[in-house]
């Protein structure tokens, strides 16, 4: 079973710049989560989709972040336009349902760097 | 504002060792507790899902409990590897909205 995919990687860019990430979850999984990682913190948790509509998104800075999922299947997550503090590491996850007792399954995320 | 705390922050251990780490949470509106593992350059990974007072769960040299009522849960790794060397998160999910709220993980490191 092939697992969460994400691109890029890696990511420098400068501040005011534009930034997009790409997240293909595990065939099936109708729940999709993005989250924001910063160093010596645990992931925050930036917006869940169920399908393709949005279930939580209350810590999704609006202002600058922006997130969907056409189709209900990939998503794209943007941050426009970045600050310094936005450098972090972004998680894709999804699972089947709504994570509870069903555990999440990761990407290996996309490291961003704002200088 | 909800908290989940988890300690050490990070841990140095032989080759050989047992250890094991905390993950605390808030003791009301529980509904389930995941561990993950993270190692570098890697996915995290799902250890266990607790979702019952005094549930114990083991995967290998891997092991977990759980106690709602006064909102903490252990790992143990028994005999620790090189290779469990990662950082280990605890997630709290809990009813109000079912939020998942992860801790910042215990940073293990074991040398050979």
């Amino acid at each position: 079973e092939a697992g969460v995919a994400q691109s890029p990687r890696y990511k420098i860019i400068e501040k005011r710049q534009s930034v997009a990430f790409w997240c293909n979850p595990i065939s099936g999984h109708a729940t999709l989560y993005w989250y924001q990682q910063i160093l010596g913190q645990g992931p925050k948790l930036l917006i869940q989709f169920q399908n393709n509509g949005v279930v939580d998104d209350s810590q999704l800075p609006k202002d600058r972040f922006s997130a969907e999922r056409l189709k209900g299947v990939d998503s794209t997550l943007k941050i426009q336009p970045a600050k310094l503090e936005d450098s972090a590491v972004y998680l894709c996850a999804s699972s089947l349902k709504g994570q509870g007792v069903r555990e999440a399954f990761f990407g290996q995320g996309t490291r961003l760097t704002v200088v | 504002i909800l908290n989940v705390e988890q300690s050490p922050q990070s841990l140095h251990v032989q080759e050989g060792d047992s250890t094991n780490f905390t993950c605390s949470f808030p003791s009301s509106n529980f509904y389930a507790l995941h561990w993950y593992r993270w190692e570098t350059a890697k996915s995290p990974e799902a250890l266990f899902v607790m979702t019952l007072n005094g549930d114990e769960k083991k995967k290998g040299r891997i092991s977990a409990t759980l106690n709602t009522k006064e909102g903490y849960s252990y790992l143990y790794i028994k005999g620790s590897q090189p290779e469990d060397s990662a950082t280990y998160l605890c997630a709290f999910i809990h009813t109000g909205g079912f939020k998942t709220i992860f801790g910042a993980g215990t940073r293990l490191f074991v040398k050979a």
